[in-house]
């Protein structure tokens, strides 16, 4: 069966920092992968999405970005986190067999930029 | 804009009420429709999903949703709701788009609390 994993799964960073959040999947092959911001009263921002290695698409502009170095891994990224980046990051996939492209999310990352 | 919206953004319901939840939606076109459960602690997760045929569909731990192509609506329904089913309710849309690739947008979620 497949599954997902993201570490870590809380992270208290300052301001200005770097950051590195992995998600890999496991039991599926030539996944789509996806990373989700979850806020408060916003519900799922989707963030990038990805159909290969090395293909990111990107939904909105914004101080982060996302990299697919291997077919089940993909890593958001940031130089220099800002206080907005603050919230829960959700990595899901799917898979691009499915008609109905339902996605399975992963347990999510809580971070928070002081 | 083209979104997915969910009208309730917090309800509260007494064990063994009847719960809806409404979404709506305002694409065009083909769409896959679901709803997303997110109980507390744990993973969000597939509650039900449309694609065709009947609209009517059912899903795990006894929701059904019903869609209503000329209101653009699925909305979530319980007969009987229990304390357990204490959540968050996303409503998702699918839609292929530029590409040939396929986008899923969530409503922005309602909270259930069921009051035992």
């Amino acid at each position: 069966s497949q599954t997902i994993h993201q570490w870590p799964a809380t992270l208290v960073q300052p301001v200005g920092s770097p950051l590195s959040l992995e998600c890999t999947v496991e039991g599926t092959s030539n996944p789509n992968l996806y990373w989700y911001r979850q806020a408060a009263g916003r519900g799922l921002q989707l963030l990038f999405y990805s159909v290969g290695i090395g293909q990111i698409s990107s939904e909105v502009p914004q101080n982060l970005s996302a990299s697919r170095p291997q077919d089940r891994q993909f890593i958001l990224s940031s130089k220099k986190l800002l206080l907005s980046d603050s919230g829960f990051y959700l990595c899901a996939w799917s898979s691009p067999l499915s008609v109905f492209n339902e996605q399975f999310f992963g347990p999510g990352t809580r971070l928070t930029v002081l | 804009a083209q979104s997915v919206s969910q009208h309730n953004h917090h309800v509260i319901l007494s064990e063994a009420a009847s719960l809806e939840l409404g979404c709506n939606y305002s694409y065009g076109g083909t769409v896959n429709l679901f709803w997303y459960v997110q109980y507390p602690g744990q993973h969000l997760q597939l509650l039900l999903k449309y694609f065709s045929g009947d609209p009517l569909v059912k899903g795990i731990k006894g929701f059904e949703a019903e869609f209503i192509k000329s209101k653009f609506s699925f909305n979530l329904r319980k007969p009987s709701v229990q304390w357990s089913d204490t959540a968050e309710y996303f409503c998702a849309v699918n839609r292929p788009i530029s590409g040939g690739y396929q986008k899923v947008t969530f409503g922005i979620g309602t909270k259930l609390q069921v009051i035992p």
